[in-house]
């Protein structure tokens, strides 16, 4: 069975950094293309980051410079590292098997929040 | 940078309606294109790809329909566990994946 486990959300202070990590099972995290999706409180869907299963990443606009996407195979482990984190990065985090060119997201995990204030 | 929108933004409809929902892309995207259903406090759910795909376990009271440029989400007959927001993806592009704005059914 497919599971995805965020972990890593928490408060933290406008300009400063987190991890997050998403646990992979059930599928091998390197094999596939993987995704970052936030949602902010009330509104939409917004996707964030991409990692291909060749090791290429890409970013939205909003997070590119301050956000890096990564693996780590021995652990099947993803993570997003935010740092210079603002207001406006305030959301649930998504991590998304799935998401990359012409890959369509099949599952998704829980979500984890993130919330930026002082 | 491809932008999408989706029409209507709210839709109010009873149990039993047909409910039709669009998704336009600024730009062609072939078929490249999933809907996505969320519930509140909840991941959202992959119910079509491929434009017209239906993912395995989702009732086949759903369909979608559409290429290039516009998409359609059609829901047959409204059932209470329906009433949800719904999203659009387009994953055409590499680099850039874009979400439609959403569009929430609610009980009229």
């Amino acid at each position: 069975e497919v599971q995805l486990v965020e972990s890593g959300g928490g408060l933290v202070q406008p300009g400063g950094s987190l991890r997050l990590s998403c646990a992979a099972s059930g599928f091998t995290v390197s094999s596939n293309y993987m995704s970052w999706v936030r949602q902010a409180p009330g509104k939409g869907l917004e996707w964030v980051s991409v990692i291909y299963s060749g090791g290429s990443t890409y970013y939205a606009d909003s997070v590119k410079g301050r956000f890096t996407i990564s693996r780590d195979n021995s652990k099947n482990t993803l993570y997003l590292q935010m740092n210079s984190l603002r207001a406006e990065d305030t959301a649930v985090y998504y991590c998304a098997r799935g998401g990359g060119y012409r890959q369509k997201i099949d599952y998704w995990g829980q979500g984890t929040l993130v919330t930026v204030s002082s | 940078d491809i932008q999408m929108t989706q029409s209507p933004s709210t839709l109010s409809a009873s149990v039993g309606d047909r409910v039709t929902i669009t998704c336009r892309a600024s730009q062609s995207i072939s078929s490249w294109l999933a809907w996505y259903q969320q519930k509140p406090g909840k991941a959202p759910k992959l119910l079509i790809y491929k434009a017209s795909s239906l993912e395995s376990g989702v009732p086949s009271r759903f369909s979608g329909s559409g290429s290039g440029t516009e998409f359609t989400l059609t829901i047959s007959s409204l059932q209470p566990d329906d009433f949800a927001t719904y999203y659009c993806q387009q994953y055409n592009s590499y680099s850039l994946f874009t979400f439609g704005p959403g569009t929430k059914v609610d009980i009229k």
